[in-house]
């Protein structure tokens, strides 16, 4: 079955730290991988997002991840973390049907001054 | 362009009664999901509308769930009747096809008392 994993509910790091969030997939077939943002009182947003092709991916707000079969990671990063980054970030993996998707937990990421 | 649209964003209701959900999605997309997110647990699927069509229903709880996509529009998502474990946030997300990008609403957020 399709899942991942985040590792860490809770991610604290300063203003301009870089932010460094982790994902570790399980797949039977090559995975196609997202990374979505919940701001306070909005849905989902599609952060990035990995299907084939160059495994260094960039997305919104200064954000990439890197698929690493070889480690089956898809960790997020950002070299400078913002205030307004403060969010739970979502790791997610299409299942095998092709459509649903399968979350992880989320992690929480708090920003301080 | 309008996004996904969640109708009501609360809804406190007795063990017991019944509510309804409903999810406009985005014009011209055939799929629509609806997740749940129980409290610190993950976002889970639910079930998959392709049109008016149920393609995916492996996700739902038990049969006091029933949706519906009248004319492959907008969904409702009923609980009768609610019980207390039912409560969560519950996201509508659509996309065009298989292996797009999914966008989500803003989610309802049911509580049962």
């Amino acid at each position: 079955a399709q899942s991942v994993t985040q590792l860490g509910s809770h991610v604290s790091v300063s203003e301009g730290a870089l932010v460094l969030l982790r994902c570790n997939y399980s797949s039977s077939v090559p995975p196609y991988l997202f990374w979505y943002v919940q701001y306070p009182n909005q849905g989902l947003q599609l952060l990035l997002k990995y299907t084939t092709g160059a495994t260094l991916v960039k997305g919104i707000n200064g954000f990439e991840a890197e698929f690493k079969k070889s480690e089956t990671s898809f960790h997020l990063t950002k070299p400078s973390a913002h205030m307004s980054d403060a969010a739970e970030y979502f790791c997610a993996v299409i299942s095998k049907s092709g459509y649903a998707l399968n979350f992880g937990k989320g992690t929480s990421l708090l920003v301080t001054p | 362009e309008a996004g996904v649209t969640q109708f009501p964003s609360h809804s406190v209701i007795e063990k017991g009664q019944t509510v309804t959900l409903r999810c406009d999605p985005i014009s011209g997309h055939d799929n629509l999901y609806w997740y749940r997110r129980v409290m610190g647990k993950e976002i889970k699927f639910l079930l998959h509308f392709v049109k008016e069509s149920k393609q995916d229903e492996s996700g739902m709880p038990n049969n006091r769930f029933l949706a519906e996509r009248t004319g492959g529009t907008y969904s409702t998502l009923k609980v009768q009747p609610a019980e207390l474990e039912d409560s969560g946030v519950y996201f509508c997300a659509s996309s065009r096809g298989v292996n797009t990008e999914a966008f989500f609403g803003q989610g309802t957020r049911l509580t049962v008392v």
